[in-house]
């Protein structure tokens, strides 16, 4: 078993819809990342967070430390929000070492 | 545009083969590393350099040798490649590398096939 999993592992959505994917871990972590793969492969980071939650434009993440839980939610989707959304941990003392999931292929279609 | 540049970006090589990756960063960050990601596979990271001190080699096949003469530079010496190390490698740099959680910023990639 992973030590970070991710749910679910592909989701296909019409543009307009509300998104959510889910992370979980098994770990203790210092922080949580999410993170952005377009077809591309460059990886852009969306969020670093520990506690509660936070808000760019149209995506929120949250965080629920206790349930080990996170999610990362996108509003009024759009077909540009295609991509691989990573979450990724920085377990414990590790400081910056980030420990991955498999990714959630997201797929908006107009 | 992160501020992380790779090149190449794709690369095709035999398996007698010897190249080098390059990775360049723009953002004043003192860690950098080296990550694979083959298809359906989690990210693997594969060292890290603090300061230009290899600080972590995750087990990586002596094969691909890294080697960084500058906190702005990185590069990935690969020689006798196996068809099985075809894959992704990013390249990424964040602040501080161990001590604290920092945001890394990643490269686009190279896309490497061994033939």
């Amino acid at each position: 078993k992973n030590e970070v999993e991710q749910s679910p592992q592909n989701l296909t959505a019409q543009e307009g819809e509300f998104i959510t994917i889910n992370c979980s871990y098994s770990v203790g972590i210092s922080a949580l990342h999410w993170l952005q793969q377009h077809p591309g492969g460059g990886i852009v980071s969306l969020f670093m967070l520990s506690s509660g939650k936070k808000k760019h434009g149209r995506l929120i993440a949250t965080i629920n430390i206790q349930e080990k839980h996170s999610s990362l939610h996108i509003t009024a989707s759009h077909p540009r929000d295609s991509a691989v959304y990573i979450c990724a941990v920085s377990a414990g003392t590790s400081g910056s070492r980030l420990t991955f999931g498999e990714g959630t292929q997201l797929t908006v279609n107009p | 545009e992160t501020g992380v540049t790779q090149t190449p970006r794709h690369l095709v090589m035999g398996m007698t083969n010897k190249k080098s990756l390059k990775c360049e960063q723009h953002l004043g960050h003192n860690a950098m590393y080296w990550y694979k990601q083959s298809a359906k596979k989690p990210l693997e990271l594969m060292f890290v350099y603090n300061f230009k001190e290899q600080t972590e080699n995750n087990s990586v096949p002596s094969r691909f040798s890294p080697e960084c003469p500058n906190s702005s530079h990185l590069f990935l010496h690969l020689h006798t490649l196996q068809p099985e190390d075809s894959a992704l490698y990013l390249c990424a740099s964040s602040q501080r590398p161990l001590a604290d959680p920092y945001e890394q910023y990643f490269g686009p990639g190279t896309r490497l096939t061994v033939t």
